[in-house]
């Protein structure tokens, strides 16, 4: 299958900073990327759609000013958080897919800690 | 809404038994269903998906899961367990916007143990 490289896989922060998380597709063209959140022992839960040069789709709930998404290129997305805070500690995932398929191949996800 | 349902939130088997994990979904239209796998602190390895034809289809690490319509259901199975499969396993569907599927909706997961 496809390959999708997530870094860093462990950041730890103060509260007041921001993260950068990279999605980087390895070995295709990611025309769509996706970020989620996980919350222990929970599912999955979209935040938000990026397509290629466009802005991302936020999905509701999910503050778009705090929650920065950029998909500038077809193999790399990047999500910040900025001015992070102890409650956006959680473990972040992107995925990415090409043109209509249907499979979206994960990253290996992010662990965020803000202290 | 579309919604999907992983009634076992943990189960616990024996090494060499069988598996079956369940999967229930709420959709109107066919959808695209897809059974991953999440190791601890790891991202998600697809093990199989279902689009359409077949309704048993194979996945990788000895996998299979059955699409039943009538029951709206996308089982998981494997006639043998073994340690390694020890995870948590997301049942997903993709919503079909006019043919270009768009976002998967996942259920809740099934966290496995396996007993030696």
């Amino acid at each position: 299958g496809a390959v999708v490289s997530q870094h860093p896989s462990r950041v730890i922060c103060k509260s007041g900073t921001s993260v950068k998380i990279e999605c980087r597709s390895l070995d295709f063209q990611a025309t769509t990327m996706f970020w989620y959140r996980q919350f222990p022992k929970k599912s999955l839960m979209l935040m938000a759609t990026s397509n290629e040069g466009s802005k991302a789709t936020y999905e509701q709930g999910v503050e778009k000013d705090k929650f920065l998404i950029n998909h500038a290129s077809l193999t790399l997305s990047t999500l910040t958080v900025t001015s992070a805070h102890p409650e956006d500690s959680s473990f972040y995932i992107c995925s990415g897919r090409s043109g209509g398929n249907a499979i979206q191949y994960f990253g290996a996800g992010t662990r965020l800690s803000v202290l | 809404a579309q919604s999907v349902t992983q009634p076992d939130i943990h189960i616990t088997v024996s090494e060499g038994a069988s598996l079956e994990l369940r999967c229930n979904y709420s959709y109107g239209a066919t959808p695209y269903l897809f059974w991953y796998v999440q190791s601890p602190g790891q991202g998600l390895q697809l093990l199989l998906k279902y689009f359409s034809g077949d309704t048993l289809v194979q996945g990788i690490k000895g996998f299979e899961a059955e699409f039943k319509r009538s029951q709206s259901s996308f089982n998981l199975r494997k006639p043998s367990v073994h340690w390694s499969d020890a995870a948590e396993y997301f049942c997903a569907v993709a919503l079909n916007y006019g043919g270009a599927t768009n976002k998967l909706i996942f259920g809740t997961g099934t966290l496995l143990a396996v007993q030696p």
